[in-house]
């Protein structure tokens, strides 16, 4: 099993610019997390899916969107780059809520 | 006020000392996550919990429901141990569950 997968590793974005951050994972996990953490900071939730065809915001949604068409991938799309979206984003899938969590190792983006 | 908080933030130690890391909630909860994170890497998840103990090698982590309140503790600790460690549960806000973080304790173990 290749659990969660984030690609890619890294990016470097200028301002302005968007891109999709890719998550994938093979275990059928209903819940899906996209988090964000800055520099000695810790995780906050940008976005949250229950499963296929179903989205939320979380604490930090603004300049970012996601879908979810299937259950396997969780895009997270970044309109008009900011310099403030600098951080290394983590995508997370769970069976439920109260079930293990399985992290992706990580995608280290930079806005400049 | 955060609704999960760890203690302490920071925690140095020599090796061989026996670790011991808080996490307190305010509300109810059905189950609390603990996560490894090590400097520059990954999260990884150490144990899922709903009630009583877990071991696994070294760490055991303790949770009790009616005191709301978790632990995690390490044995015969080793370098390789430094890491943040961060406690995570489910907090339901109006009728959805999130995973609501705490504040991470930063595990630093001197040789």
């Amino acid at each position: 099993n290749a659990g969660v997968t984030q690609t890619p590793k890294f990016h470097i974005l200028k301002i302005g610019q968007s891109m999709t951050l890719q998550c994938t994972q093979d275990m059928n996990h209903n819940y899906m997390y996209w988090y964000r953490q800055d520099p000695g900071m810790g995780l906050k939730l940008i976005y949250y899916s229950v499963g296929a065809g179903i989205t939320d915001k979380g604490e930090v949604p603004n300049g970012y969107n996601v879908s979810r068409s299937t259950t396997e991938d969780f895009p997270l799309r970044l309109e008009l780059a900011a310099p403030s979206q600098t951080s290394v984003y983590f995508c997370a899938s769970s069976w439920v809520h109260n079930s293990p969590l399985h992290f992706g190792n990580g995608t280290r983006l930079t806005v400049t | 006020k955060n609704e999960v908080e760890q203690s302490p933030q920071n925690l140095t130690a020599q090796e061989g000392e026996f670790i011991t890391i808080n996490c307190s909630y305010s509300v109810g909860i059905s189950a609390l996550h603990w996560l490894q994170q090590h400097p520059g890497g990954g999260i990884v998840s150490l144990f899922m919990l709903s009630s009583g103990k877990k071991k696994h090698g070294r760490l055991i982590a303790t949770i009790n429901i009616q005191e709301k309140h978790s632990s995690l503790h390490i044995t015969a600790s080793h370098p390789r141990d430094s890491a943040v460690y961060i406690c995570v549960t489910p907090i339901s806000n109006f009728g959805n569950e999130k995973l609501t973080f705490g504040t991470g304790t930063r595990l630093t173990i001197i040789p």
